[in-house]
């Protein structure tokens, strides 16, 4: 079955960092791309960051570049996203998914809450 | 930046055909990709690449794309299908994915 499976989410004060975890089975994240998206409460989705199979290349959306940075271990074939400087405003279920063009596979998402 | 307009709500009885637009800027130039969000669940693709579906994708489910606006359509609208539904495309000129505002869609 193939599944991914995201942790590390919880509450954090403002300033602080956290790290997010995104653990595949079923499948090896080796070969593709991998994404990270974000959902605030009662709102739409946003695009968070990419990072290519390899990782040698890395992107992300405006609003969180400089402070978060998207990684991958694909000997233990999982994604994570390091995220700093944690403001109110990322508060957010976050989601990992597989790159095939589209989004195919998304994980069941982790939330994560920004609040003093 | 580019930006994705879809309306916030549409409202269709069950049996209608439902279209829900995703506007942009020459769209057509973009693939653009569906996905359904009901609630608590994590979303799921229903139509990619504009027109195509995934496996296990009725195909009541299918998309267009033309001019500055993509389209989704779902035929046959059954109370199953009600949920959040969001355009996206891949930003080439700045390496960033863009998701459009989302549709809530009601079966009356």
């Amino acid at each position: 079955q193939v599944q991914l499976v995201e942790s590390g989410g919880g509450v954090v004060q403002p300033g602080t960092s956290l790290r997010l975890s995104c653990a595949a089975s079923g499948l090896k994240i080796r070969n593709y791309g991998m994404h990270w998206v974000r959902q605030a409460p009662g709102k739409g989705l946003e695009w968070v960051a990419l990072i290519w199979y390899n990782g040698d290349n890395k992107f992300y959306a405006d609003s969180v570049k400089g402070r978060f940075t998207i990684s991958r271990d694909n000997s233990e074939n999982t994604l994570y996203l390091q995220m700093s400087s944690l403001r109110v405003e990322d508060t957010a279920v976050y989601y990992c998914a597989r790159d095939q063009s589209a989004f195919d596979i998304w994980g069941q998402g982790t939330m994560v809450t920004v609040s003093s | 930046s580019y930006v994705l307009t879809q309306p916030p709500s549409v409202s269709v009885a069950p049996g209608q055909t439902a279209s829900l637009t995703c506007g942009g800027d020459n769209i057509r130039s973009k693939s653009v990709h569906w996905y359904q969000q009901k609630p608590g669940q994590a979303p799921l693709l229903v139509v990619y690449n504009d027109n195509d579906r995934p496996s296990g994708i009725p195909e009541r489910f299918s998309g267009s794309n033309s001019g500055n606006t993509a389209t989704l359509a779902i035929s046959r609208v059954e109370a199953g299908d009600e949920a959040d539904y969001y355009c996206q495309v891949w930003v080439t000129s700045s390496d960033q994915g863009v998701f459009g505002g989302g549709t809530k869609l009601t079966v009356l």
